[in-house]
């Protein structure tokens, strides 16, 4: 089983809707997650940090994480062409240096208008 | 302010060469981090430094890859004898300090051995 498992799509919805984009883990110690966005040809843009369990929100991004369930989603609300790309979801364990991140293989969304 | 900056954004070269791929960090971010994305792989962590030691070498794939940073800045990550199975887009990654702190990347380095 790989550490961090994420569903590579592709997904292609309308613009407006709701996007929910999942990851699973197996790895307990993981305490950071994040959620990064690619655009082709593009480095990974961060789009949301958090830490443990709990939800996060910024504008049109809300993140959530379950650490009893070893889960974390992304959730697009009112989905835009713009928000056509992969995301990466990313994690790592205790707060030492030099923690490397573990990364999911990324999701293909697509936003047709 | 300026985000990472990555040189050359694209390096075609012939199996055995040896290559160099520069990595300018976000000033003042002391923790480096070098990862590799191959098709269908995800992103593969190679190496991190903080300031300019690197005390984890263990995503290095093989001897062929060496990595510095000097004077807690530019980096260089170097492949001898590039084989083609080194083709990637590698990455490079800053972070104001180690674990715990989001990371913030390049836009890569294509790399392609013919």
């Amino acid at each position: 089983q790989k550490e961090v498992e994420q569903d590579p799509g592709p997904l292609s919805v309308p613009e407006g809707a709701i996007v929910s984009l999942n990851c699973t883990y197996s790895n307990s110690a993981f305490q950071y997650f994040m959620w990064y966005r690619q655009y082709s040809r593009k480095g990974p843009e961060l789009l949301m940090y958090t830490y443990s369990s709990g939800n996060k929100e910024d504008g049109r991004f809300t993140a959530q994480v379950d650490k009893s369930s070893k889960y974390i989603s992304l959730f697009i609300r009112d989905s835009q062409p713009s928000d056509s790309a992969t995301y990466l979801c990313a994690m790592s364990s205790a707060n030492q240096a030099g923690t490397a991140l573990i990364f999911g293989k990324g999701t293909t969304l697509s936003v047709s208008s | 302010g300026a985000g990472v900056s990555q040189s050359p954004s694209n390096k075609v070269t012939e199996k055995g060469k040896d290559v160099e791929l520069r990595c300018d960090p976000i000033s003042g971010h002391t923790a480096l981090y070098w990862y590799r994305q191959s098709l269908g792989q995800g992103l593969e962590f190679l190496i991190y430094f903080q300031g300019n030691s690197a005390p984890d070498k263990s995503g290095l794939p093989s001897d062929r890859f060496s990595a510095e940073r000097t004077g807690g800045s530019v980096s260089t990550l170097t492949i001898q004898r590039t084989q083609q199975e080194d083709s990637a887009v590698y990455l490079c990654a800053s972070s104001p300090a180690g674990g715990g702190q989001p990371q913030h990347f390049g836009d890569g380095t294509r790399l392609s051995i013919l």
